[in-house]
């Protein structure tokens, strides 16, 4: 079956730009999961959205938000870009039920650059 | 709140040596634990995961068991492959009472076989 997929795979924005970053899960799976990742900070969460709905919701800015579509896509938006977004963005998705013995699958990620 | 230490890398190994990379974890309860493997310009992969006190994951040669007494999970290979050099992260997800929470990982350790 298809992985997780992220598009698009590399972005460099202007700081002051928004952005839009989108992941499609895999089919069936209606949690969806997003992370930065970043050298000095390592892996942070995002938030984490199922059935449409924000479940759950990291230590993040305002700037940053998403959403979740009726198909499980989802998008997440960062406004007002600083050069401390540049990171590679994690997507990953899970069925409900599975998330607590399985962890998630992941895709392979947006690299955002901010200049 | 809920926390993962690892150990700092890099490590480097010659081809066919004994690899451990430590991991120990602060939580509330019960939480999941996992090792997720990155290959360069990747996402993350679930390598294994262990869900209880004494259960021992295991994939691909690589081993770990989940030590509640002394609050760790580390990483073991009898026999490491060129192939296995990758950065390695031991994350953990919160069980609240039936709710799930976040995976939550440490900073990663780099792991560089040589032939």
């Amino acid at each position: 079956k298809a992985g997780v997929t992220q598009t698009p795979r590399y972005l460099i924005k202007t700081r002051g730009q928004q952005v839009t970053l989108s992941c499609s899960p895999i089919s069936g799976h209606r949690s969806v999961s997003w992370y930065q990742q970043t050298p000095g900070q390592g892996l942070q969460f995002l938030f984490e959205y199922f059935s449409e709905t924000q479940r759950n919701k990291g230590n993040f800015p305002g700037r940053f938000s998403g959403r979740q579509f009726s198909n499980s896509r989802s998008e997440m938006n960062v406004s007002t870009l600083e050069l401390g977004d540049s990171a590679l963005y994690l997507c990953a998705s899970s069925l409900v039920s599975e998330a607590l013995n399985y962890g998630y699958t992941f895709g392979s990620g947006t690299r955002l650059t901010v200049v | 709140g809920n926390s993962v230490t690892q150990m700092e890398g890099p490590v480097t190994l010659s081809e066919e040596a004994f690899l451990t990379i430590n991991c120990t974890y602060t939580a509330t309860g019960y939480p999941s634990l996992f090792w997720y493997v990155q290959y360069p310009g990747e996402g993350l992969q679930l390598l294994l995961k262990a869900t209880k006190a004494d259960d021992k994951g295991s994939n691909k040669g690589f081993e770990a068991t989940y030590r509640k007494e002394t609050t760790s999970f580390h990483l073991e290979k009898g026999s490491v492959q060129v192939s296995d050099s990758a950065v390695y992260f031991c994350a953990l997800r919160g069980n609240y009472g039936g709710s799930q929470g976040n995976l939550i990982f440490g900073k990663g350790t780099k792991l560089s076989v040589k032939p």
